[in-house]
C-alpha cells in the first residue's frame, strides 16, 4: 500500500537554527515527489518536485534531497515568516492520485 | 496571472441545503481535483477529473457530486449537506501531461459549515 509519513509532527527552532524535515513513502514506482507549503487557513503553496533519488532542489532557504526511501526538506538560517506546515505528497505509477502526508508544523521564534 | 479562484470563501449552511462550490482555472490544465482537509486527517482527495471526459472519486466521494463540463470549471456539488460536511474545500489543478504534469497549484480554499 502507498503510504507517506511526515516526521516530526511538529518543530519549533529559534530564528537562525537549521534543521531537517523527514518524508519517508512507500510507493510502488516513484513518479514524483513533491513539497508543499501551507498557511494557516490557505491553499498549499507548491514549492518543489523531485523525480529520482540523488536529485536536489533548492529555492532560498529550502533545499529538498530524494532518496528511494525518503526525502528530506532541509531549512538553513530559518526565519520566522519560514513558519508554516510543510506537506510531503508522492505520486507512483500505478495511478494519477497524489499520497499526502499529514505535515510537520514548523514555528521559527524571534 | 496564472490562478485558481474558488468560490464562495466562506459558507455557513443548513443540513439538507443544497449548495454548490465552483472552481476555475486560467492555466488551461487538463486535471483538477477536490481535497477536504481536517484537523488531523490532513488532505482526502473526493474526486478528481484527468480531463473533460473523464472524472472520478478520490478517498472521500461520498455525499459529493462533481461535473466537468468545460476544462476551466469543476463545481463541487453538495446534494444533502450533514454536518459531518464541514471542513476547509480546496480545489487545484495540474498541466496532467509532461515532467511537471501533477505539479497540483491549489485555490484559496472555502471553509464549510453546515449547521
Amino acid at each position: 500500500e502507498d503510504q507517506v509519513t511526515q516526521s516530526p509532527e511538529a518543530l519549533r527552532l529559534q530564528e537562525g537554527e537549521s534543521s531537517s524535515l523527514n518524508c519517508s513513502y512507500t510507493v510502488s514506482g516513484l513518479r514524483g515527489l513533491f513539497w508543499y507549503r501551507q498557511d494557516p487557513g490557505k491553499g498549499p503553496e507548491f514549492l518543489f518536485t523531485l523525480y529520482s533519488a540523488g536529485e536536489e532542489k533548492e529555492k532560498e532557504r529550502l533545499k529538498a534531497t530524494l532518496t528511494k526511501k525518503e526525502s528530506f526538506l532541509h531549512i538553513t538560517a530559518p526565519k520566522p515568516e519560514d513558519s508554516a506546515t510543510y506537506l510531503c505528497a508522492v505520486q507512483g505509477n500505478s495511478n494519477y492520485q497524489l499520497i499526502w502526508g499529514a505535515g510537520t508544523k514548523l514555528i521559527i521564534k524571534p | 496571472e496564472a490562478q485558481v479562484t474558488q468560490n464562495p470563501r466562506y459558507l455557513i449552511t443548513v443540513t439538507g441545503k443544497k449548495l454548490t462550490v465552483t472552481c476555475s482555472q486560467n492555466m488551461n490544465h487538463e486535471y483538477m481535483s477536490w481535497y477536504r482537509q481536517d484537523p488531523g486527517l490532513g488532505l482526502r482527495q473526493i474526486y478528481y477529473s484527468m480531463n473533460v471526459e473523464v472524472t472520478d472519486k478520490g478517498d472521500v466521494p461520498e455525499g459529493y457530486k462533481v461535473s466537468r463540463k468545460e476544462k476551466r470549471n469543476f463545481p463541487l456539488i453538495l446534494e444533502s449537506p450533514s454536518p459531518n460536511q464541514t471542513s476547509l474545500y480546496f480545489c487545484a489543478s495540474s498541466p496532467g501531461a509532461g515532467r511537471e504534469g501533477y505539479e497540483q497549484y491549489f485555490g484559496p480554499g472555502t471553509r464549510l459549515t453546515v449547521t
